[in-house]
């Protein structure tokens, strides 16, 4: 048990659309999501927490305006990117957060690769 | 602030022998510190944690050391095999949410 999911695996879009990221929770309910961002070579940063039914929480540095979060059920989350530009081009993965296991654990998605032209 | 160290940065081993990875956290208050193998463009997958009550966990040829005083823990694997060959991450948990080190390049030679 414990999945999670992203659609799409992978989007290639022109600079200035949106672009929407959807993470689910299988077979659990996730009381929190996380977004995080993943740059070639690089570590995976923190974008922003999610909460069931309220407004996210965004690491500092992060665009609110920029990276708008939903959490509409405890099953799924989405992710939109709006007006995407090539800097935004990244690996994007979600994880969530078990409510009925280890406060801490967290279960991790299988990432979305991000192409802005 | 919130900070994980990770070292080293990449580290090549011969097929057989072990390799240890080391990471050091700032927040006192962290209380779970898990340990992911990630490969080119896959999820992170969980492959050891422990938490703060408890000082080593072993499983089979992977372990994992915390020393809380210090304020560091290490991942230790034996007998590496060249499937180990992966990118390692560390994290500890601060407020809530998971702090990743930089990542370590795992290269196995056979």
């Amino acid at each position: 048990g414990a999945v999670v999911s992203q659609h799409p695996s992978r989007v290639i879009c022109k600079s200035g659309t949106s672009v929407k990221i959807e993470c689910r929770s299988l077979d659990f309910q996730a009381t929190t999501m996380f977004w995080y961002r993943q740059f070639p070579k690089q570590s995976l940063m923190l974008m922003a927490t999610s909460n069931e039914g309220s407004k996210a929480t965004y690491e500092q540095g992060v665009e609110k305006d920029k990276f708008l979060i939903n959490h509409a059920s405890l099953t799924l989350s989405t992710l939109t990117v709006t007006s995407a530009h090539p800097e935004d081009s990244s690996f994007y993965i979600c994880s969530a957060r078990h409510r009925d296991r280890n406060y801490n654990e967290q279960f991790f998605g299988p990432g979305t690769r991000l192409t802005v032209l | 602030g919130e900070n994980v160290e990770q070292h080293p940065s990449t580290l090549s081993v011969q097929e057989g022998d072990s390799a240890v990875i080391k990471c050091t956290y700032s927040d006192s208050a962290s209380n779970y510190f898990p340990w992911y193998k990630q490969e080119l463009g896959k999820r992170p997958q969980l492959i050891i944690d422990i938490r703060s009550n408890v000082g080593e966990k072993k499983d089979q040829r992977i372990a994992v050391t915390l020393n809380k005083t210090a304020k560091h823990f290490s991942l230790h694997i034996t007998e590496t095999q060249p499937e180990d060959s992966a990118v390692y991450f560390c994290a500890a948990s601060i407020r809530n949410k998971l702090v990743f080190g930089a990542g370590t390049i795992l290269r196995v030679k056979s």
